[in-house]
Parts: structure tokens; C-alpha cells; sequence
């Protein structure tokens, strides 16, 4: 099974800051990465897939960069309604994995 | 518009069944993967199960293999998941979600809100 490791598991910002939140695979994985946003109570929302693409509808400051093995998503200026836990998600193989996520909190 | 909603969550005691429905809606439904995807109260996500388009090739977790069964009705643009010898650790939020793309291995880009299974005596 491939191993998704997230880091940091949580990070406090302000509003306007960047924010980069990386993710480890435990072997290569090409592009084929997924990124979500989740808030509490509500369902998974895809922000990034095939590593860098930007879903439609989702805010040009979400951008995904990374191939292999390791995978970065950045925001580039925090905004209020951004305040939520991040996963990535490997689509390469069987099992499909999530990374164990990150919680972007207000400074 | 796409939408996925999820039906037959509830408590059930150990060893139980269960089974679990996803009525989809907003594109043409046999042409996308589908998957299952469940969150334990206060945990992260873990991916339970696809299924092809076609229905033809299915998809497990280790840890529901052999207990849980997913299937999907064309005609009725539903996708379900049977489970069976239900434990405490399958207690979760059960989300449908549709694949992005006709791959079974790929990200999900619509989500239904969830429906909770609760596993206790």
C-alpha cells in the first residue's frame, strides 16, 4: 500500500499569509495526486487533481505543484472562508489513500 | 448540476448488516466511477470501495473486504453499499462520491453530505 504523509498536521496563519502544506508518497506516484478542503460538518471539496490542476471553480490562490513522491499545495493569501483541514490523495493505485490531513487554523 | 444523496445510515449492533444508497443526479451516471468514503468521528478519511462505470470491476479496503459489497443500478442512476458483520470500528460517516474521470483510480470531484453508521449494542 502507498502511504500518504501530510505535513505539518496543523498550522496557524494569519489572513493574507501563504501557506504550504506537502505531502509524501512512500513510492512514486507520478501526478496522480489529489488535494481537498473539508470544513466541519460539510463533505470533502477537490481542490487539485493530477497533482496541479486546478478543479473548476475553485479560487486561483490554491495552486499544486510536485511529482514522484513529493507534493506541495499552497495558498497563497489566506482568506477567511479558507480556514479548514486539507488531505491529499493518491489515485495511483489500490488501496486509494489519503494523507492524515492538516489543519489550517487562525493566528 | 451534480448531485449525490446518500440514504440508510443508522444504528446497528455488532455483527449486523447494513446497507447503504447513493441516488445520483446531474450527468450521465454510467460513465464515471463511483466510491465510498468514510471519516470516523474526529479521524480523517479512508477510502472503503469503487466500482466501474459498467459495474464490472469492483474494488475493496483491506479492512472491509469480504464484509462489504458495492454495487450500482444504471437504470436507477444508484450506487449502494451492502455491508455485513458490521464492528465498532466501521462506526463513520459513509460519503458517495463520484470519480473524476472514467478511471477506478482517481480523485473524487462531487461528494454527497454523508450518511452516519453507527455500530453499538
Amino acid at each position: 500500500d502507498i502511504q500518504m504523509t501530510q505535513s505539518p498536521s496543523s498550522v496557524s496563519a494569519s489572513v493574507g499569509a501563504r501557506v504550504t502544506i506537502t505531502c509524501r508518497a512512500s513510492q512514486g506516484i507520478s501526478t496522480w495526486l489529489a488535494w481537498y478542503q473539508q470544513k466541519p460538518g460539510k463533505p470533502p471539496k477537490l481542490l487539485i487533481y493530477a497533482a496541479s490542476s486546478l478543479q473548476s471553480g475553485v479560487p486561483s490562490r490554491f495552486s499544486g505543484s510536485g511529482s514522484g513522491t513529493d507534493f506541495t499545495l499552497t495558498i497563497s493569501s489566506l482568506q477567511p472562508e479558507d480556514f479548514a483541514t486539507y488531505y491529499c490523495q493518491q489515485a495511483n493505485s489500490f488501496p486509494l489513500t489519503f494523507g492524515g490531513g492538516t489543519k489550517v487554523e487562525i493566528k | 448540476e451534480v448531485q449525490l444523496l446518500e440514504s440508510g445510515g443508522g444504528l446497528v449492533q455488532p455483527g449486523g448488516s447494513l446497507r447503504l444508497s447513493c441516488v445520483a443526479s446531474g450527468f450521465t451516471f454510467s460513465s464515471y466511477a463511483m466510491g465510498w468514503v468514510r471519516q470516523a468521528p474526529g479521524k480523517g478519511l479512508e477510502w472503503v470501495s469503487v466500482i466501474s462505470g459498467s459495474g464490472g470491476s469492483t474494488y475493496y479496503a483491506d479492512s472491509v473486504k469480504g464484509r462489504f459489497t458495492i454495487s450500482r443500478d444504471i437504470s436507477k442512476n444508484t450506487l449502494s453499499l451492502q455491508m455485513s458483520r458490521l464492528r465498532a470500528e466501521d462506526t463513520a460517516v459513509y460519503f458517495c462520491a463520484k470519480g473524476s474521470g472514467g478511471a477506478v483510480t482517481a480523485s473524487f470531484d462531487y461528494w454527497g453530505q454523508g450518511t452516519l453508521v453507527t455500530v453499538s449494542s
